[in-house]
């Protein structure tokens, strides 16, 4: 039973535009989301998160909104760069500490 | 960087034989984690740890085993490695507080034949 979906495997999308990302769940105890980058054989690094009592969180280029009503998240890249292409994976918790990630959207970014 | 370390890096080993991971972290963190990461399936939580020896299962953990005996040091056990059990295994780590991150070590490549 996957909690946490990322239903787009992969996405490309032409340098200078926006890349959006989207991640849906089930499980409505879910508190806490946050979105980690992963470059080949490196480990996955944290770019940005939410709290459930918000429904939008921005750091630069990067800006998270959170659709509780949807179950639903998406992470917004402006503009996007060459840099960016990279698998990206939303994750999720529930105050218990566990973090449930999904299964990751490939970007990628064309110069 | 997070002060965590993974060893091995790389490691092939027979089908039926034990295999041992190590995360040792440097930052004091009270959560510990071992995710596998799989093509398809993303990042499955395998165990965690909140506390020198307690540790809970995740998602996925039939076949692994963990062992956490110093606040630093979170072992993974594969007790016969099976072919299934090929991936990448990656460590995490978080402070335990409210709404925080986990941070991650580079990673374990695994290869059972």
């Amino acid at each position: 039973d996957q909690q946490v979906k990322q239903n787009s495997p992969s996405l490309s999308v032409q340098e200078g535009r926006i890349s959006i990302l989207n991640c849906d769940y089930t499980n409505s105890m879910f508190d806490y989301f946050l979105w980690y980058k992963k470059y080949p054989a490196e480990g996955p690094t944290f770019l940005i998160s939410i709290s459930s009592i918000k429904d939008k969180n921005e750091d630069g280029r990067f800006t998270v909104f959170l659709n509780k009503s949807a179950k639903h998240l998406s992470l917004h890249i402006v503009p996007s760069q060459p840099g960016d292409s990279a698998v990206y994976f939303c994750a999720a918790s529930a105050g218990t500490y566990k973090y449930i990630f999904g299964t990751g959207t490939r970007l990628k970014v064309l110069a | 960087d997070a002060g965590i370390t993974q060893s091995p890096r790389h490691k092939v080993t027979e089908t039926g034989t034990p295999v041992t991971l190590r995360c040792h972290q440097t930052e004091n963190h009270r959560y510990m984690y071992w995710y596998r990461q799989d093509p398809g399936h993303g990042l499955r939580l395998i165990h965690y740890s909140y506390g020198v020896k307690d540790t809970d299962k995740g998602e996925v953990s039939d076949g692994y085993s963990v062992s956490r005996s110093k606040t630093e040091d979170f072992l993974l056990t594969l007790e016969s490695a099976t072919s299934s059990q090929t991936s990448v295994y990656f460590c995490a780590i978080s402070g335990g507080r409210q709404n925080t991150e986990a941070f991650f070590g580079q990673g374990t490549r695994l290869t059972v034949v």
